[in-house]
């Protein structure tokens, strides 16, 4: 196991909701990565969080947001939902923002109805 | 070319042979590149990094063509438990990891 822990492993919500999805990084990970990834793709880039920081993000709207704390777990905030929004939702975290081997938590299933 | 593309597959392979898949990028800058395994609705999971030319685990080797911008894995001697979807990964321009969206490989019995 990787030792990064995600909450709720599962959760459903309706159109024009709000979810937060949590997230633990591996001890010693100062660095959190969250991704999307829809059925039958792979995981896309959301944003990535390092030291309390937004580090980067990827091709997504602002209605996507997230948090990191000073003991590194991390927040997805998704605001409005959308039926697209529907998706695996992955944590990954890594030693530091310059280390790219990357360890996943086992996700939160979202599903938008 | 798009950033990393893989082909979907699936791959049906009897077991005991050799399988291997490809993984082609458009960075030329990129210096590490990952293969990771991701079982149905499961999170992926690291295989190999790869920061030279290649790399060799066991069963598993995967190679490096800088010049033709691909990264290739070979599985040795498969078994049924290396059914799985196979993900490859590399930073983007921006430096942050990025995925292809993996190759479905099936070892039949």
């Amino acid at each position: 196991e990787t030792g990064v822990t995600q909450s709720p492993t599962h959760l459903i919500k309706t159109r024009g909701q709000q979810v937060t999805l949590r997230c633990s990084s591996q001890s010693g990970h100062n660095t959190v990565s969250w991704y999307q990834q829809a059925l039958g793709q792979g995981p896309q880039f959301i944003f990535q969080y390092y030291r309390e920081e937004e580090n980067g993000r990827g091709n997504f709207p602002p209605r996507f947001s997230g948090l990191q704390f000073p003991n590194y777990s991390s927040e997805l905030n998704v605001n409005a939902l959308e039926l697209d929004d529907s998706a695996l939702y992955l944590c990954a975290s890594s030693s530091t923002r310059g280390s790219y081997e990357q360890y996943f938590g086992p996700g939160t299933r979202l599903t938008v109805t | 070319r798009k950033e990393v593309e893989q082909d979907p597959g699936p791959f049906n392979v009897p077991e005991g042979a050799t399988v291997a898949f490809n993984c082609t990028y458009s960075n030329s800058a990129s210096q590490s590149f990952f293969w990771y395994r991701q079982d149905c609705r499961k999170e992926p999971k690291l295989l190999m990094s790869v920061y030279s030319s290649g790399n060799e685990d066991g069963r598993f080797t995967a190679q490096l063509n800088r010049a033709s911008q691909y990264i290739s894995l070979l599985i040795r001697d498969s078994k049924l438990s290396d059914s799985a979807t196979y993900l490859c990964a590399l930073p983007n321009r921006d430096d942050k990891i990025i995925f292809g969206k993996g190759t479905r490989l099936h070892i039949l019995p």
